[in-house]
C-alpha cells in the first residue's frame, strides 16, 4: 500500500533551524514534493526532489533517502511567517494519473 | 497574472442539494485535479483530469461529480449522495510534459459547509 508519515506539530523559536521529517511507503516511487500551507489557503510549491540528496533553496532545503523511503525539509533561520502546515507529498507510478499522494501534514509554530 | 481561481470562496449547502465549485485556471496546464482537505487528514484526490472531455476518479469519488469540457475550467458538483460535504475543497492543476519537476498548482479553495 501506500503510505506517508509526518509529526503532526512541531514548534521552534525564531533564528532557529528545524527539521520536518517524512517517512513514506510506495511501490513506485516517482518524485517527492513538500508545500507549505497556512491556515486557509492554498498550498505552495516549495521543493521537489528525485534522486538522493540535498536540494538547497535559500533558507529551505529538502533531503531524500529513496533506499530509506526518507526525506526532510530543513528550515534556517526561522521567521514568524514561516508558521504553517508543512504538506510532504510522493507521486507514484501506481498512483491516479499524475495525482499526488499527500501526508497529513506537520503544522510548525514559531515563536519569538 | 496566471493562476487558478476557486469560487466562491464560502459556500452553504442545503440537505439534498447539489452544489457547483467552480475551478479556472489561465495557466495553460493540461492536467486539473479536485482534492477534499479536513481538519487532521492529508488532502485525498476526488478526482483528476489529464485532457477535455475525459476524467478519472480518485480515492473518494463518491457523491462527487465533474466534467472538462474546457482545458481551462473544471467545475466539481457535489450531490446530495455525499453524506458528509463539510470540508476545505481545493482545485489545482499541472502543466504535463514540461519535465516529473513540474509542480501541481492549488487554487485559494473553497469551504463548504451544511446549513
Amino acid at each position: 500500500g501506500q503510505n506517508i508519515d509526518q509529526p503532526t506539530e512541531m514548534t521552534a523559536t525564531e533564528g532557529a533551524i528545524v527539521q520536518i521529517n517524512c517517512t513514506y511507503q510506495t511501490s513506485g516511487f516517482n518524485g517527492l514534493f513538500w508545500y507549505q500551507q497556512h491556515a486557509g489557503e492554498a498550498p505552495t510549491f516549495l521543493s521537489y526532489n528525485v534522486l538522493d540528496g540535498l536540494e538547497e533553496k535559500g533558507r529551505f532545503s529538502s533531503f531524500l533517502s529513496r533506499s530509506k523511503g526518507y526525506s526532510y525539509l530543513l528550515l534556517k533561520e526561522l521567521q514568524m511567517k514561516d508558521s504553517a502546515s508543512y504538506l510532504c507529498a510522493v507521486r507514484d507510478w501506481g498512483q491516479a494519473g499524475t495525482a499526488l499522494i499527500f501526508g497529513k501534514g506537520t503544522t510548525l509554530s514559531v515563536s519569538s | 497574472d496566471g493562476g487558478i481561481t476557486q469560487s466562491p470562496k464560502y459556500l452553504f449547502r442545503k440537505e439534498g442539494q447539489n452544489v457547483t465549485l467552480s475551478c479556472e485556471q489561465n495557466l495553460n496546464h493540461d492536467a486539473m485535479y479536485w482534492y477534499r482537505q479536513d481538519p487532521g487528514q492529508g488532502l485525498r484526490l476526488i478526482y483528476y483530469s489529464q485532457i477535455v472531455n475525459d476524467f478519472q476518479k480518485g480515492d473518494i469519488a463518491e457523491g462527487y461529480s465533474v466534467s472538462r469540457e474546457k482545458k481551462e475550467s473544471f467545475p466539481l458538483t457535489v450531490t446530495s449522495a455525499q453524506k458528509n460535504p463539510t470540508a476545505f475543497y481545493l482545485c489545482a492543476s499541472r502543466l504535463l510534459g514540461g519535465g516529473d519537476n513540474q509542480p501541481q498548482h492549488f487554487g485559494d479553495g473553497t469551504r463548504l459547509s451544511i446549513l
